[in-house]
C-alpha cells in the first residue's frame, strides 16, 4: 500500500528565515510526486509534479527536489504570504491505479512578519 | 482558461437525507476524481472517472457514488447521510496521458471544494 509521511506536522518561521519540508514515500513504483498548497477553506493549489530521482523544480520562493524516497519542498526567504498547509501527494504507476493520489497528513507552515 | 468549478459551495443536511454534488473540469480534461477531506483522516481517494467509466475506487462504503457525463462534468452522491460524512469533498481534473497503450492521467488540478455538515 502506497505511503506518504511528511515532517514537521507545524513549522514556524520568521519572515526570511528559510527551511524544508520532507516528504517520504513508499510505493512500489512512482508515475509522480506532487506538491500543493492549501490555503484554509480552499482546495489544493498545484505546486510542482516530479517523476524521478534527481529532478528539481523551482518556482519563486519553492524549489522541491525529488530522490528514491523522499521529496524536499525547499522554502527561500519565506513571506508572510506563504503561510499555508502544503501537501505533498504520490500517484502510484500501477494499472489499477488511475486517478488516485495517496496524501500525505501536510505540513502547517507560518511564517511571522 | 477557467478552473474546476464545485457546486454547491456550501450544504446543511441532516442524518438519513442523500445529497449530489457537482463537479465541472477544466475544458479538455477529461478525467474526474473526487477526495473527501477531514481533519482526522485528511484527504481520501473516493473514485476516479474518464470518458463515462468509474475506472478506480477508493475504500468507502457502496452510499458514496459517482458518475460522468460526455462533457466529462461529474456527480457524486451519498445517500443515507451519516454524521461522520461531514467534510470538505474535492474534485479534480487531470488530461489523459497516453503510456505503453494506456491511458493515465497526469497533475491533478483541484476545485473549490463543496463543504458538506450533516446535523
Amino acid at each position: 500500500e502506497d505511503q506518504v509521511t511528511q515532517s514537521p506536522e507545524a513549522l514556524r518561521l520568521q519572515e526570511g528565515e528559510s527551511s524544508s519540508l520532507n516528504c517520504s514515500y513508499t510505493v512500489s513504483g512512482l508515475r509522480g510526486l506532487f506538491w500543493y498548497r492549501q490555503d484554509p477553506g480552499k482546495g489544493p493549489e498545484f505546486l510542482f509534479t516530479l517523476y524521478s530521482a534527481g529532478e528539481e523544480k523551482e518556482k519563486e520562493r519553492l524549489k522541491a527536489t525529488l530522490t528514491k524516497k523522499e521529496s524536499f519542498l525547499h522554502i527561500t526567504a519565506p513571506k508572510p504570504e506563504d503561510s499555508a498547509t502544503y501537501l505533498c501527494a504520490v500517484q502510484n504507476a500501477g494499472g489499477t491505479s488511475y486517478g488516485k493520489l495517496t496524501f500525505g497528513q501536510g505540513t502547517i507552515l507560518t511564517v511571522h512578519p | 482558461k477557467a478552473g474546476v468549478t464545485q457546486t454547491p459551495r456550501y450544504l446543511i443536511k441532516t442524518r438519513g437525507q442523500q445529497v449530489t454534488l457537482s463537479c465541472s473540469p477544466i475544458s479538455g480534461h477529461r478525467s474526474v476524481s473526487w477526495y473527501q477531506q477531514t481533519p482526522g483522516q485528511g484527504l481520501q481517494f473516493l473514485f476516479e472517472y474518464f470518458s463515462e467509466t468509474q475506472r478506480n475506487k477508493g475504500n468507502f462504503p457502496g452510499r458514496f457514488s459517482g458518475r460522468q457525463f460526455s462533457n466529462s462534468r461529474s456527480e457524486m452522491n451519498v445517500s443515507t447521510l451519516e454524521l461522520g460524512d461531514s467534510a470538505l469533498y474535492l474534485c479534480a481534473s487531470s488530461l489523459p496521458v497516453s503510456t505503453g497503450g494506456t491511458t493515465s492521467t497526469d497533475t491533478q488540478y483541484f476545485g473549490p471544494g463543496t463543504r458538506l455538515t450533516v446535523l
